[in-house]
């Protein structure tokens, strides 16, 4: 199986600030990575697809980048709305892998 | 509009089976390319993904998990139902079903999840 290790596990920022979460793939992955957001106490969302194309109705701020083994989620202006954990996920074949988490908060 | 829902039991005893369905509507599992996954999270802990079933019929499992795990379609009642046999306190969690679109290979519709307790 695929192994997706997320960095940092947890994360605290100010609003304003620009926050980059990074995952790294067991092996090449192509682009095939997927990010979620899950709010406290909500069902997971999709915020970005095939490692950096903006799912529907997802605020611009957030962006995806990267390819091979190693991806990077960014938030160029944090808002106190994306307190949130952040989960990236392979989906270049299954079985399909996620990361541990990383758990955002505001400073 | 696509919705899933998730429904089964909310308690289940140690090494019973759990049988969860998922109904939805706004899409057809009979469409090329569609997919509909089961994933869980236990109270706190990360995303796991268990089982697909393709619009083909074809199904993938989780590796640790595939000896438990078996997933089947009602295409006419447009659902899709995940049994899990010989649970364990381990197991519980919240379950989620999603679905997988044809044009990219990410969970873009979620079920709201069932909290499921494995507990004598």
């Amino acid at each position: 199986d695929i192994q997706m290790t997320q960095s940092p596990s947890s994360l605290s920022a100010s609003i304003g600030d620009r926050v980059t979460i990074t995952c790294r793939a067991s092996q090449t992955i192509s682009g095939y990575v997927n990010w979620y957001q899950q709010k406290p106490g909500q069902v997971p969302s999709l915020l970005i697809y095939s490692a950096s194309f903006l799912h529907s109705g997802v605020p611009s701020r957030f962006s995806g980048s990267g390819s091979g083994t190693d991806f990077t989620l960014t938030i160029s202006s944090l808002q106190p709305e994306d307190v949130a954990t952040y989960y990236c996920q392979q989906s270049y074949s299954v079985p399909y892998t996620f990361g541990q988490g990383t758990t955002l908060e505001i400073k | 509009q696509v919705t899933l829902k998730e429904s089964g039991p909310a308690l289940v005893k140690p090494t019973q089976t759990l049988t969860l369905t998922c109904t939805f509507s706004g899409f057809s599992l009979s469409t090329n390319g569609i997919r509909v996954s089961w994933i869980r999270q236990p109270p706190g802990k990360a995303l796991e993904w268990l089982a697909r079933i393709d619009w083909d019929d074809d199904k993938f499992y989780n590796t640790s998990l595939k000896t438990r795990l078996t997933i089947s379609k009602d295409t006419s009642k447009n659902q899709v139902v995940l049994t899990m046999t010989n649970m364990d306190p381990v197991d519980t969690a919240t379950y989620y079903c999603a679905r997988m679109p044809p044009w990219h290979d990410a969970f873009d519709i979620w079920g709201q999840g069932t909290m499921v307790t494995v507990s004598s």
